[in-house]
């Protein structure tokens, strides 16, 4: 069962675009909801993340909305540049205090094009 | 301060053999958990350890197993190796398990099961 959808699989955009990363979730126990970026070679890297408690994020050209309702949120990259190419992953997790558990997406693969 | 330091880089191993993969976290981290990684499934949750005990398990046979020592380093051990096993085995280190901490992911081990 997978609990954390994500989409797309893969994008292209131009520099200067505004990639936008969507997941859902079905657990509504989720209380924790980070993005994470990986590079070829590399282990993820945590990029930005949200509570439920608030609707949007942002830190530098990364923004997170969240839609707690409709159980969706999403990355969005302000003025992406060929850096930013790499895979990205969201994932969700729930707060129990002694144990954690991060559900991942399926990944989007983002290529940021000159 | 290091990072999740994970060895071997890459392993390379024959069906029905065993593997034993390591993992030493950030300091003062004493939280570990371990992620297996392939193309088709993405990132799944294997299990994590704090204060030697296992607190969480993921949906994996048997053959995966886990411990953590005193000093907070881990160990993974698959037995009895399949093909399907081929994948980066991660490892994610957070000081405690409370899944507000950011979990900081190492280099990953990439096992080739021939």
């Amino acid at each position: 069962q997978q609990q954390v959808k994500q989409s797309p699989q893969s994008l292209i955009v131009q520099k200067g675009g505004i990639p936008i990363i969507n997941c859902a979730y079905e657990n509504t126990a989720f209380d924790y909801f980070p993005w994470y970026q990986q590079f070829p070679g590399k282990g993820p890297a945590l990029l930005i993340a949200i509570r439920p408690d608030v609707s949007e994020k942002k830190e530098g050209r990364f923004t997170i909305s969240f839609n707690k309702s409709a159980k969706q949120f999403s990355l969005h990259i302000m003025d992406s540049q060929p850096g930013d190419s790499a895979t990205y992953f969201c994932a969700a997790s729930k707060h129990t205090g002694t144990a954690s558990k991060l559900t991942f997406g399926t990944g989007t693969r983002l290529q940021v094009t000159l | 301060k290091a990072g999740v330091t994970q060895t071997p880089r890459y392993l390379i191993k024959t069906r029905g053999q065993q593997v034993t993969l390591s993992c030493s976290p950030i300091s003062g981290h004493r939280s570990v958990s371990w992620y297996q990684q392939t193309p088709g499934q993405g990132l799944q949750f294997l299990f994590e350890y704090f204060s030697e005990t296992q607190r969480n398990k993921g949906n994996f046979p048997g053959r995966f197993s886990g411990r953590q020592f005193s000093n907070s380093r881990s160990e993974m051990n698959v037995s009895t190796l399949e093909l399907g096993d081929s994948a980066l085995y991660l490892c994610a280190s957070s000081p405690s398990p409370s899944s507000y901490n950011e979990q900081f992911f190492g280099p990953g081990t990439r096992l080739t099961v021939l």
